[in-house]
């Protein structure tokens, strides 16, 4: 199943350092989210873009930074992150985000140490 | 009161058996109700959508319930490779998507 693929599957990273998550999605849906997943607590919605804007920022720290060059790919850029954002990262997409159905990719798991 | 709430579980039952997950919103303009379904280690996919007259896929059959602000999942004839953590998912108008934490579904041999 290769419709949204997530690269780096593992990432350890420090406090200090900055990296970038990459999300590829092969649907040809028009609207890519970024969720993060920690232990025991529910999904929790970080970024969508429809048609490559961000139209939902929902209260992200700004130590993390989307970006969406096109429809197909959506990035997700790291600085400064703290031990609490170690979680799993996932990437979904939709076609439009009014009719939701989302399709998922393998996901990011994150350490920050 | 959580915005989306579901009981974690886990739920252990035996292969063959039938068993009913309930999930609860707090918000009455909620508009689309989903379950998903998260192996362990994996992505969530979805199972199904929830419509407001009911809707069955082979084993499974979803209700909503708007009075009373629940929809539920019930499984029929549980098989192994149902074990996993069912999600109960509740959109909000244009944007606003709410995961519920998830229900653990063990079946049991």
């Amino acid at each position: 199943e290769t419709g949204v693929t997530q690269t780096p599957r593992h990432l350890v990273m420090g406090m200090t350092n900055k990296k970038s998550l990459k999300c590829e999605q092969h649907l040809g849906h028009n609207a890519m989210y970024w969720y993060k997943q920690s232990a025991k607590k529910p999904l929790e919605l970080m970024f969508v873009y429809s048609l490559e804007e961000r139209v939902e920022n929902n209260s992200v720290p700004s130590r993390f930074s989307p970006e969406c060059p096109n429809s197909s790919h959506l990035f997700l850029h790291l600085h400064t992150l703290q031990p609490e954002d170690s979680a799993l990262y996932l990437c979904a997409s939709s076609q439009g985000t009014d009719h939701f159905v989302q399709f998922f990719g393998p996901g990011t798991r994150l350490t920050v140490l | 009161r959580k915005e989306v709430e579901q009981d974690p579980g886990p739920f252990n039952v035996p292969e063959g058996a039938t068993v009913a997950f309930n999930c609860t919103y707090s918000n009455s303009a909620s508009q689309s109700f989903f379950w998903y379904r998260q192996d362990c280690r994996k992505e969530p996919k979805l199972l199904m959508s929830v419509y407001s007259s009911g809707n069955e896929d082979g084993r499974f059959t979803a209700q909503l319930n708007r009075a009373s602000q629940y929809i539920s999942l019930l499984i029929r004839d549980s098989k192994l490779s149902d074990s996993a953590t069912y999600l109960c998912v509740v959109k909000e108008g244009y944007q606003k998507v709410t995961f519920g934490t998830g229900t653990k579904l063990q079946v049991i041999p």
